[in-house]
């Protein structure tokens, strides 16, 4: 069964930084690409980040929102996708998710995870 | 910065069709810009009905049809159910970024 498990969210003070993992299991994850979302309470879907598997050429894409902030990065020998997310805003408050790739392809968001939450407070 | 539009909210009746719609503020939305559709249903994650314009997966329903219409994306739902009440998402790839359309939620009424 596939599975993805997001971690790392929790409460944190504006300016500070916290790490996402996204666990993959079920499937073979170092082929596949690998996305964040997130969502705000109440609102939206946000698309923050992009990084190609072994089946592409190590592209990296960020939105222009964490572009500097936030850095995306993947470790194949432990199935695990990271989200490094540094001077927090109150308005990065969300639930983040992880999304792979569809094993044949075609599909940035075949699997998504069931999300972790990130409460940006004073 | 590329901005995505939805209708906010529609309302359909039960069998009834309605269609969604995905603009894009740079022009029309093309298959070049892949189009995808999410739904999502209060308190779960996101799922994708069709990506790449009009490719489904096993579990879209035969009576979800996405297309290019008007310089737009488009989600048509024939024959809506109740369980098709949900917020619907579009999704656009323009060259190195990419971008959710603010989301319509769709009432079956």
């Amino acid at each position: 069964e596939v599975q993805l498990v997001e971690s790392g969210g929790g409460l944190v003070q504006p300016g500070g930084s916290l790490r996402l993992s996204c666990a993959a299991s079920g499937f073979a994850f170092s082929g596949f690409s690998m996305t964040w979302v997130r969502q705000a309470p109440g609102k939206g879907l946000e698309w923050l980040s992009f990084i190609s598997g072994t089946r592409g050429d190590g592209t990296i894409f960020y939105a222009d929102s964490v572009r500097g902030r936030f850095t995306i990065s993947r470790d194949n020998a432990k199935n695990s996708l990271y989200l490094q997310m540094t001077s927090l805003r109150d308005e990065d408050t969300a639930v983040y998710y992880c999304a792979s790739e569809s094993p044949r392809g075609g599909d940035w968001f075949y699997y998504w995870g069931q999300g972790t939450l990130v409460s940006v407070s004073s | 910065q590329a901005v995505v539009t939805q209708e906010p909210s529609l309302t359909v009746s039960p069998g009834g069709t309605v269609t969604l719609t995905c603009g894009s503020n740079t022009g029309a939305v093309t298959s070049g810009h892949y189009p995808y559709w999410f739904q999502q249903k209060p308190g779960q994650a996101p799922r994708t009905l069709i990506y790449d314009t009009n490719n489904k997966h096993s579990w879209t329903p035969a009576r979800f049809s996405a297309s290019l219409l008007g310089g737009k994306a488009a989600l048509t739902l024939s024959g809506a159910q109740p369980e098709d009440e949900a917020e619907y998402f579009c999704f656009l790839s323009y060259s190195d970024t990419f971008v959710f359309g603010g989301g319509t939620k769709l009432t079956v009424l």
